[in-house]
């Protein structure tokens, strides 16, 4: 069990450009939360899905943002035409059905030139 | 406002010492994380509480859910339990607290 994979670890942007984050939750996980951490700023929440559904995205900014998890394969968050305000780690976490397990990803640290 | 609340901000210690990071929140949660974040690395899960008192190693964390309180004890600490300690609870979704940055001196 590989644990919660995120990729790519590191990931550069020319300002305009799309960042396309992955999360691949521990196996058997059908929740998957992504958070980001700001520079010198604490983790916030962004979107928490389950397998094709978006159940909460009170944290995600209005414009720009989008997240899925499809039936197969890794959970995606979209940020089209990025700034530098994105410049930010972002996390995922995956929760296993019916259970309070709750483990991270390493974290996708994105910079925006 | 935060529903998260963790003090102290910075904490600095000598090797040995015992130590206490503290967590207060403002809303019915279904359970309180203990996060650890190392300088440039990635997060663990040290504890997922919902009540009393759980311990691991040299890591105790305890909860009070009618004072809405939670502790993160390190007994005997050492240089490389240095890092970040955040508190989360969950609502379902998580709410994190500013963070504890512990440094250990040998």
């Amino acid at each position: 069990n590989a644990g919660v994979m995120q990729n790519p670890r590191h990931l550069v942007r020319r300002r305009g450009q799309e960042a396309r984050l992955r999360c691949s939750p521990m196996k058997g996980h059908s929740h998957v939360y992504w958070y980001r951490q700001l520079p010198e700023e604490g983790l916030k929440f962004m979107v928490y899905l389950q397998k094709e559904n978006i159940i909460d995205e009170s944290g995600m900014p209005k414009e720009r943002f989008s997240a899925e998890f499809p039936k197969e394969g890794p959970s995606i968050l979209r940020i089209q035409q990025v700034v530098r305000g994105d410049s930010a780690a972002y996390f995922c976490a995956s929760l296993a059905t019916g259970t309070a397990g709750y483990t991270f990803g390493s974290g996708t640290r994105l910079t925006v030139v | 406002k935060n529903e998260v609340e963790q003090s102290p901000q910075n904490l600095t210690a000598q090797e040995g010492e015992f130590i206490t990071i503290n967590c207060s929140y403002s809303v019915g949660i279904s359970a309180l994380h203990w996060l650890q974040q190392h300088p440039g690395g990635g997060i663990v899960s040290l504890f997922m509480l919902s009540s009393g008192k759980k311990k691991h190693g040299r890591l105790i964390a305890t909860i009070n859910i009618q004072e809405k309180h939670s502790s993160l004890h390190i007994t005997a600490s050492h240089p490389r339990d240095s890092a970040v300690y955040i508190c989360a609870v969950r609502l379902p979704q998580f709410y994190f607290g500013t963070g504890t940055s512990l440094t250990v001196i040998p």
